[in-house]
């Protein structure tokens, strides 16, 4: 496609509930990304996918955060147990090599859940 | 590990001020350096970039210098418009990250009036 897009735009889930969100990246880039953005805060990195393989999960919150990109393309972001503190837009990024840290991120207008 | 520390704001201008907004880094050895935008209901795009010291990226009238003495990568525009009102955000690739993972300031806001 044009652009990494995701899906739902805008999720609200009941403190407690699972949710999944999806991304498609860029066709054929190699790298995806998951960012948090807080509200009035810059991203905060979560994982990192090379292809299908998830090479960086360092910065998920708790292992109520789970990630996977079965096919090397599209990836789901999973959050079990929704608390409010998950309340923020989430954040998919793509780019075409598999190493190169001069090489720019795509990302996507990301998805906006709010946990009440 | 690494950091970006930016100018908080928000920055509230007239329209053909100048305008510059602060960056400093933290990082292992030499890293690429970043500015992205996000305007208003858009993702985060890439505005310019500068992968070594001394290099100045530059697009729709911004610049910023890599300044590896100082550790800094101010972001600078001579004349702004209105259509420059976003949020801006610094952000840096470290040699020691995976692929090429971003790590960003917290944003500076920025307001042109008319």
């Amino acid at each position: 496609g044009a652009g990494v897009s995701q899906s739902p735009r805008y999720k609200v889930a009941k403190r407690g509930q699972d949710v999944a969100l999806r991304c498609d990246p860029i066709s054929g880039h190699v790298s995806l990304f998951w960012y948090q953005q807080a509200l009035g805060q810059g991203p905060e990195f979560l994982t990192y996918f090379q292809n299908e393989a998830q090479l960086d999960k360092s910065g998920l919150p708790s292992d109520r955060f789970f990630a996977e990109r079965p096919e090397g393309s599209v990836s789901t972001l999973k959050i079990q147990r929704t608390q409010q503190e998950d309340s923020a837009v989430y954040l998919c990024a793509s780019s075409l090599p598999r190493t190169g840290y001069n090489s720019p991120l795509h990302f996507g207008n990301g998805t906006r859940l709010t946990v009440t | 590990g690494d950091s970006v520390t930016q100018m908080e704001g928000p920055v509230t201008l007239s329209e053909e001020a100048f305008l510059t907004i602060n960056c400093t880094y933290t990082a292992t050895g030499y890293p690429s350096l970043f500015w992205y935008v996000q305007y208003p209901g858009e993702g985060l795009q890439l505005l310019l970039k500068a992968t070594k010291a001394d290099d100045k990226g530059s697009n729709k009238g911004f610049e910023a210098t890599y300044r590896k003495e100082t550790t800094s990568f101010h972001l600078e525009k001579g004349s702004v418009q209105v259509s420059d009102s976003a949020v801006y955000f610094c952000a840096l690739s470290g040699i020691k990250a995976a692929g090429n993972k971003l790590t960003f300031g917290g944003g500076t806001r920025v307001l042109v009036k008319p």
